[in-house]
């Protein structure tokens, strides 16, 4: 069974802190996607990673992909209030996307 | 805005009743994709189509149907409704070429009473 397992599913962490999500995949794929959902919210797309090692960066966000591992991260620096939202991983395996169950971020001023 | 449009965003209706939800995908994106989002169960992907056919189907029940039609909206049906099927139902566009993100509508909340 495909399985895409993000942890941790919830944290709460303060505004000036690092951390970094995990996205970890149990099949071969070098495509993954990290999605943004505020709460009510559609998702929005952040990145798009499409081969080994690819690192990507927006702001305060970094994200990264290791296939040979299966696994995926997306980093925080220095975290602000308005990251506070659900970061979902996706893989995408022969045209469909297998996610992550997400991971709720409050950033706490 | 992704350039996905769904209607309705809100809709209210009673156990046993149908509903048809509309989806209309990005200028140019072939593929169309139906999620599933409630509180017990995460994001659920239900099915795709592609330039009209159906490509995959995910964890979608028998009493819910789509299609997607020859100008490439999508329609998904959902009928004899229970409770449980309160939930966000997103669509999602793409080319349906590989290595490329999906682009989410808005979604439409149903709350089954």
């Amino acid at each position: 069974e495909l399985k895409v397992e993000q942890n941790p599913l919830f944290l709460s962490m303060q505004e000036g802190k690092n951390y970094t999500i995990y996205c970890n995949y149990s099949t071969t794929s070098d495509r993954l996607y990290w999605y943004r959902q505020d709460p009510g919210k559609s998702l929005e797309s952040l990145f798009v990673l499409l081969s080994n090692g690819a690192v990507k960066q927006e702001g305060r966000l970094m994200a990264s992909l290791d296939t040979k591992a299966r696994l995926s991260t997306l980093h925080i620096t220095a975290a602000v209030h308005d990251l506070s939202a659900t970061y979902f991983c996706a893989v995408d395996i022969i045209y469909q996307l297998i996610w992550g169950a997400g991971t709720k971020l409050i950033i706490k001023p | 805005d992704s350039g996905v449009t769904q209607t309705p965003k809100h809709l209210i209706t009673a156990t046993g009743q149908r509903v048809t939800l509309r989806c209309s995908p990005r200028s140019g994106d072939l593929s169309v994709y139906w999620y599933q989002q409630s509180l017990d169960q995460g994001l659920q992907f239900l099915i795709q189509y592609y330039n009209g056919e159906e490509r995959a189907k995910g964890n979608i029940l028998e009493r819910f149907s789509a299609q997607q039609f020859p100008d490439l909206h999508s329609e998904l049906n959902l009928s004899s409704l229970e409770l449980g099927d309160s939930a966000l139902y997103f669509c999602a566009s793409n080319t349906g070429e590989m290595n490329t993100e999906a682009f989410f509508g808005q979604g439409t909340r149903l709350t089954v009473v």
